[in-house]
């Protein structure tokens, strides 16, 4: 089945700076990869995903990379703001093979 | 527009107790699941449902039950609580299946601890 990983675990950035987080995956049928940020407290949200037939997402602050040859995307934040402070989980699914699999999570501090 | 809602926000059981976890959405979505969130594990999957009266098992199904006798509602049941399933677990919806690019609603949370 499909397994993904993600780095870092943890991660520090001053307000203003940019901030990266990686992504693999090993099931080279998946073909939908979103992003979800969690705040404190709360449950996940839906803040940008990419589908197989895309290299490249953008989304004002927060733009999404994906090579399915190397099998790996990437979260890319720029200008961070405290507000970005959170937990981000990427995620791949396998299409109609499987169920949508879960990075174990990335905490994002952005310091003032 | 209150979205996908969860019941209880915090419990404590002993082991051997059980419990039932309510989900409900307003959304009139298909599919609904079940996670569970524990740390440095990321979201795993539990039991999803594709409509009113199915169930299928997702990646950690052991020692749960689910039912989905109604659209709007996803139970998550605890026949015997074993501190094993001291976690936060989160129900989701989405009004289509999540692979064919559809986003998931999930719910605040409900921290469950197993003593």
């Amino acid at each position: 089945g499909e397994n993904v990983e993600q780095h870092p675990s943890t991660l520090s950035v001053q307000e203003g700076d940019s901030a990266v987080i990686k992504c693999t995956y090993s099931d080279s049928a998946s073909n939908y990869f979103p992003w979800y940020k969690q705040e404190l407290g709360k449950g996940p949200q839906l803040i940008i995903d990419i589908r197989s037939n895309v290299g490249e997402k953008k989304d004002q602050r927060i733009a999404v990379t994906l090579n399915k040859t190397a099998k790996h995307f990437s979260l890319h934040i720029t200008e961070t703001q405290p507000e970005d402070s959170a937990v981000y989980f990427c995620a791949a699914s396998p299409g109609s093979q499987g169920n949508l699999i879960f990075g174990k999570g990335t905490k994002l501090s952005v310091k003032p | 527009n209150a979205g996908v809602t969860q019941t209880p926000k915090f419990r404590v059981l002993k082991t051997g107790q059980s419990m039932t976890l309510l989900c409900a959405q307003d959304m009139n979505h298909e599919y609904m699941y079940w996670y569970r969130q524990d740390p440095g594990m990321g979201l795993r999957l539990i039991h999803y449902s594709v409509g009113e009266g199915t169930t299928a098992k997702g990646e950690v199904p052991d020692g749960y039950n689910v039912s989905r006798l109604k659209k709007q509602n996803f139970l998550l049941g605890l026949e015997s609580a074993a501190p094993s399933q001291t976690s936060v677990y989160f129900c989701a919806s989405s009004f289509l299946r999540h692979d064919r690019n559809e986003k998931l609603f999930f719910g605040s949370g409900t921290q469950l601890s197993v003593l």
